[in-house]
């Protein structure tokens, strides 16, 4: 089976730097997800991680260390609009995929 | 504007009853994926179709069952039905099984409520 864990809740400032942990433990790791997901609207694609490393695109950068089954998404010069859900999603390979998401880290951001 | 749509919207009704959920997926993408957020579980995967056949299961019921038609498109069929199953479904699509940087592109959801 798959285990993601993610904090459930984090407040962070306007303007500032926030990193958002995602650890999983899984068989057959095909690669790794993280989706911003605002109240009630559908989830939306902000990164994918197979290969250990950072991955930058723009304001938002995630990680990946295969070896320790962690990543992080960092999200700098933080607005109020990404106050939101962030969503960390493993996909499990061999034959069937399957993918598995964490319950999602709930993000405030604040004046 | 993720090219998925869902319908219907939003639904309401009764414990024992049966409802079906529609799914088109973007044009031109071969799976299809179901999922059920509620408040107290996050996004859970139910099934995914490929081109018409069931590649993956998840947590989905025995009350529960889906399938994808020669057109791609999907139908999500929820039958007698209990409080608990009131949440959010999800329909999600991508060209082929998840791949490299294939993502999954998101419906708008329908909203059920079961009373």
């Amino acid at each position: 089976g798959q285990n993601i864990d993610q904090p459930t809740e984090m407040t962070a400032t306007e303007g500032a730097i926030v990193q958002i942990n995602c650890t999983y433990q899984t068989s057959g790791f095909n690669g790794l997800f993280w989706y911003q997901q605002h109240a009630g609207e559908a989830p939306t694609f902000l990164s994918y991680n197979v290969l250990d490393g950072l991955e930058e695109k723009g304001r938002f950068s995630s990680f990946l260390s295969r070896s320790k089954g962690y990543s992080y998404l960092l999200l700098k010069e933080l607005q109020m609009k990404d106050s939101a859900s962030y969503l960390c999603a493993v996909v499990n390979s061999g034959g069937y995929q399957k993918v598995t998401f964490g319950t999602g880290t709930k993000l405030q951001v604040i004046p | 504007d993720s090219g998925v749509t869902q319908t219907p919207k939003h639904l309401i009704t009764a414990t024992g009853q049966r409802v079906t959920l529609r799914c088109s997926p973007r044009s031109g993408d071969l799976s299809v994926y179901w999922y059920q957020q509620s408040l107290d579980q996050g996004l859970q995967f139910l099934i995914q179709y490929y081109n018409g056949e069931e590649r993956a299961k998840g947590n989905i019921l025995e009350r529960f069952s889906a399938q994808q038609f020669p057109d791609l498109h999907s139908e999500l069929n929820l039958s007698s039905l209990e409080l608990g199953d009131s949440a959010l479904y999800f329909c999600a699509s991508s060209p082929q099984l998840l791949a490299g940087e294939e993502t999954q592109y998101f419906g708008p959801g329908t909203r059920l409520l079961v009373l």
